[in-house]
């Protein structure tokens, strides 16, 4: 596709399941980005990938969240038990990733997930 | 990663000029200076990008010193279309992309 896709764009889940939100980044883009974005508040970085590896996982809040992404294409982000406080929009990024002047960012919808 | 400094909110009325500032004082050598905008309910979209001096496209100047310790977004003439939240980002390559919490600029008629 022309831009990055995620999905689902709204998922309300109760609060204990499991959640899965999928990224599909623009074909060629080695760098891939997941934020999460509370309401009026600014992005917090998750998790960054450079092709399939995973170099900065810093961001990711507790051990319920976790991450993959497989053919340097599509990536998971995957939420384990949620919790109330995971009620956010989700939002992915990716880019060309290879040097400085490469890392314009281009961002999908978001996937508004509700925990209730 | 460069720690960044800007404004929280702006207020600005339609067609002025706008002229937001970004503090970057321990920037990187190889760090270019980014600055994205983000509408409610949408995810960020770059505007604009530099490493020195003035960078122009049909959207947005950037001013960067040469000391590269801080860096000024300008919006020619803003309509109410323009309000938005404008995040600064200074970055290398290969590296997470991290964003401060912006400015919110609101255009007033």
């Amino acid at each position: 596709g022309a831009g990055v896709s995620q999905s689902p764009s709204n998922k309300v889940t109760e609060k204990g399941k499991d959640v899965e939100l999928r990224c599909d980044p623009i074909s060629g883009h080695t760098a891939l980005y997941w934020y999460r974005q509370r309401l009026g508040q600014g992005l917090e970085f998750l998790i960054y990938f450079q092709g399939n590896s995973a170099p900065d996982k810093s961001g990711l809040p507790s051990d319920r969240f976790s991450a993959e992404r497989t053919g340097e294409s599509v990536s998971t982000l995957t939420i384990q038990r949620t919790q109330q406080e995971d009620s956010a929009v989700y939002l992915c990024a990716s880019s060309l990733g290879s040097g400085p002047k490469n890392t314009e960012a281009f961002f999908g919808q978001g996937t508004r997930l509700t925990v209730v | 990663l460069a720690k960044i400094t800007q404004p929280i909110s702006m207020d600005s009325y339609e067609g002025q000029e706008v002229n937001i500032t970004c503090s970057h004082n321990n920037i990187a050598t190889n760090d270019y200076i980014t600055w994205y905008q983000q509408f409610p309910s949408q995810g960020p979209r770059f505007i604009i990008q530099g490493y020195k001096t003035k960078v122009t496209n049909e959207v947005a100047s950037l001013f960067i010193p040469a000391d590269r310790k801080s860096s000024t977004l300008s919006l020619p003439r803003v309509s109410l279309s323009d309000t938005a939240v404008y995040y600064c980002l200074g970055h290398g390559g290969y590296q997470k992309v991290t964003f401060g919490i912006g400015t919110k600029l609101q255009v007033i008629p």
